[in-house]
């Protein structure tokens, strides 16, 4: 069963639309953390937020916020006025030590494609 | 401060031969983690090191893999013969040492394998 889910595979937007990526998790543990990442086309990882699971606050950094939810098992992903150069894959992951020890299980990526 | 870095960026070889991909950390962190994204699938962890030995290699997919971390510092990755399954992107990550799975793991920018 999918532990981390990313239900959107692709999702196109055109330039100044806000987008949301939604991510559901599935775990035992009672002590875990999520993250996203961006990969570029580029292709390199890189580190967008890390929340730990007795936060449940919404974070804003600029453009994006993030809507932590346990009662629902979700961290969506909002990118508000979206822009070309947010185009990439992102994917939302999972960190639950007992569960999983230390490695990140991820979910399959959505591909966001911003039109300019 | 030099971020993770992957060498090769890309590599191609024939079915049966032998590929060595290389990753050095951030300077300072223990944990040391090998990835693989097949086909456009999800991120799936291989190994985990913490410092030079071997955390957890539940994720290593057969014995014609072999990663080695001598001295705790940079990794290799041997795949040995390699074979057409085994093509993919290849992502190391590392982190500070923390006993939990709390800490960030920063990724480098991968190996992109093709195995004809």
């Amino acid at each position: 069963a999918q532990k981390v889910t990313q239900a959107q595979t692709e999702i196109s937007v055109v330039e100044k639309e806000d987008v949301t990526l939604d991510c559901v998790y599935e775990t035992r543990d009672t002590t875990y953390y999520l993250f996203w990442y961006k990969q570029p086309p580029s292709g390199e990882l890189v580190f967008l937020i890390r929340r730990n699971s007795f936060d449940e606050q919404n974070e804003i950094s600029g453009r994006y916020s993030w809507n932590f939810q346990k009662s629902t098992s979700s961290f969506n992903f909002t990118i508000t006025a979206s822009q070309v150069v947010d185009s990439a894959v992102y994917f939302c992951a999972l960190s639950a030590f007992m569960e999983y020890g230390n490695k990140l299980v991820f979910g399959a990526g959505t591909i966001l494609r911003v039109k300019s | 401060e030099a971020g993770v870095t992957q060498f090769p960026s890309h590599s191609v070889i024939e079915k049966g031969q032998t590929v060595t991909l290389r990753c050095d950390p951030i300077s300072g962190h223990d944990n040391l983690y090998w990835y693989r994204r097949v086909m456009g699938k999800e991120i799936k962890f291989l190994l985990h090191f913490v410092k030079e030995s071997k955390q957890d290699e539940s994720g290593m997919p057969n014995n014609r893999f072999l990663a080695e971390r001598t001295g705790g510092t940079y990794s290799t990755l041997k795949v040995q013969p390699a074979e057409l399954e085994d093509s993919g992107v290849y992502f190391c990550a590392s982190s500070h040492f923390s006993g939990s799975s709390k800490e960030t793991q920063y990724f480098g920018p991968g190996t992109r394998l093709l195995v004809l």
